[in-house]
């Protein structure tokens, strides 16, 4: 299973674009990478899921390199309710479909 | 779409009884369903892979005795805490797979259980 690497932690301000970047060095030839949302006391919320260049959504952009080893989250216009664990889960979806969470990053939006 | 829910959203129970959680997945078939525990300010860690009509898969570390999982049909998997004691009390999420003809295949989540053992 691909291991995941992300910031602890990230400050930004209301009207800001975060861009949160993940770490996903073995990454394999059939895993996806599928971020998510987590409120407290709340089950995590799909945001968005790529294999490789960029998809776009109504809520954010997933930016990835060519050599997939990495991926970047971009959430543009940030208000206070985007304030959340944010998780970068890499795995393989064509087979047993397990994926780890690792420690996701924590974003604080200030006013 | 893709909607998944758990009852009960949060439970408190006296030491040494049983709990059950319920997780469904509303809207879309689930051959494969996932359980995992979140303590505060932790990430999620997965307890077990539930997959329809067949025994669930434990990961190490996790009693297969004490957590339960019985995953009957497409639509419900449950989580049995038995004997529960106090270092239970956790957040339980469960998630279910949605496979997608031709897209690749995505994981929703319940909104959680909250379970207290006094």
């Amino acid at each position: 299973l691909a291991k995941t690497t992300q910031p602890i932690s990230m400050d930004s301000y209301e009207g800001q674009e975060v861009n949160i970047t993940c770490s996903h060095n073995n990454i394999a030839t059939n895993d996806y990478i599928t971020w998510y949302q987590q409120f407290p006391s709340q089950g995590p919320r799909f945001i968005i899921q790529g294999y490789k260049t960029k998809v776009t959504n109504e809520v954010a952009s997933l930016f990835i390199p060519a050599d997939r080893k990495s991926s970047t989250l971009s959430l543009p216009r940030v208000s206070l309710s985007d304030t959340a664990v944010y998780y970068c889960l890499v795995g393989d979806t064509t087979g047993g479909f397990k994926t780890i969470f690792g420690a996701g990053t924590r974003l604080f939006v200030k006013a | 779409g893709a909607v998944v829910s758990q009852h009960p959203s949060w439970v408190i129970c006296k030491s040494g009884t049983s709990v059950k959680i319920e997780c469904r997945s509303l809207d879309f078939q689930a051959t494969t369903m996932f359980w995992y525990r979140q303590f505060p300010k932790q990430s999620l860690m997965l307890m077990a892979t539930s997959n329809e009509g067949s025994k669930a898969t434990y990961e190490q570390g996790v009693e297969k005795d004490k957590f339960l999982i019985n995953h009957a049909s497409l639509t419900l998997s449950t989580l049995t805490v038995t004997s529960a004691h106090p270092e239970d009390s956790s957040f339980y999420i469960c998630s279910a797979r949605d496979q997608l003809a031709g897209r690749a295949d995505t994981q929703y989540f319940g909104p959680g259980t909250r379970l207290t053992v006094l």
